[in-house]
């Protein structure tokens, strides 16, 4: 059963500052997303990663894929207050099976 | 107009009503899939439909029933709900199911609370 895992699961950091979330998962896989919630809404996808040393950017945010080290991260840069939100990392098995989700990370960035 | 839309937004019943929840796509996509959010744990797969045709139950309680009566619509029929039960329920569709590397479309969501 694949596992998939998140860290931290909640952070509160400061406007300005850089931060970096870890996105941990059991089984071969090299189809990783990342998505963010803000609350009472849908899901919005950010990153589809496809490949091993895929790297994406959009804006303050990067996410890469390690898939030899089975990790992903999504790394935060000179964090604003509208990147507050819950983002998930989800896994695609390489056999193309389920989307297997993250607990989510709760972000706080604060002035 | 949001490409995927679920109905209703919040919903109350009691154990023994029965209701039904829905969700619309306006992406043109082929797949489309059920999942239950509950606080403090990850998205719960609970179906999925690929062109009509239910590919997916992740053994899921019979009380949870889908219909899928064309690839731009999705429901869940709810019938003696347990209150462990209530959480947030979230439509998605993607253009096909697994293995083609394509992001899942996702609802707001509806919320439901078991009395």
């Amino acid at each position: 059963e694949l596992k998939v895992e998140q860290n931290p699961l909640f952070l509160s950091m400061q406007e300005g500052k850089n931060y970096t979330i870890y996105c941990n998962y059991s089984t071969t896989s090299d189809r990783l997303y990342w998505y963010r919630q803000d609350p009472g809404k849908s899901l919005e996808s950010l990153f589809v990663l496809l490949s091993n040393g895929a790297v994406k950017q959009e804006g303050r945010l990067m996410a890469s894929l390690d898939t030899k080290a089975r990790l992903s991260t999504l790394h935060i840069t000179a964090a604003v207050h509208d990147l507050s939100a819950t983002y998930f990392c989800a896994v695609e098995e390489t056999s193309g099976s389920r989307l297997t989700f993250g607990e989510g990370t709760q972000l706080t960035v604060n002035p | 107009e949001t490409g995927v839309t679920q109905t209703p937004r919040h919903l109350v019943m009691g154990m023994t009503n029965k209701k039904s929840l829905k969700c619309e796509q306006h992406l043109g996509h082929n797949a489309m899939y059920w999942y239950k959010q509950s606080a403090k744990k990850p998205l719960e797969l609970m179906f999925v439909y690929n062109f009509k045709e239910q590919t997916e139950n992740n053994s899921v309680p019979s009380r949870f029933s889908p219909e899928c009566p064309n690839s731009s619509h999705l429901f869940l029929h709810l019938h003696t709900l347990q209150p462990e039960d209530s959480a947030l329920y979230l439509c998605a569709s993607s253009q096909e199911s697994w293995g083609f590397g394509q992001p899942q479309h996702f609802g707001d969501g509806t919320r439901l609370s078991i009395l």
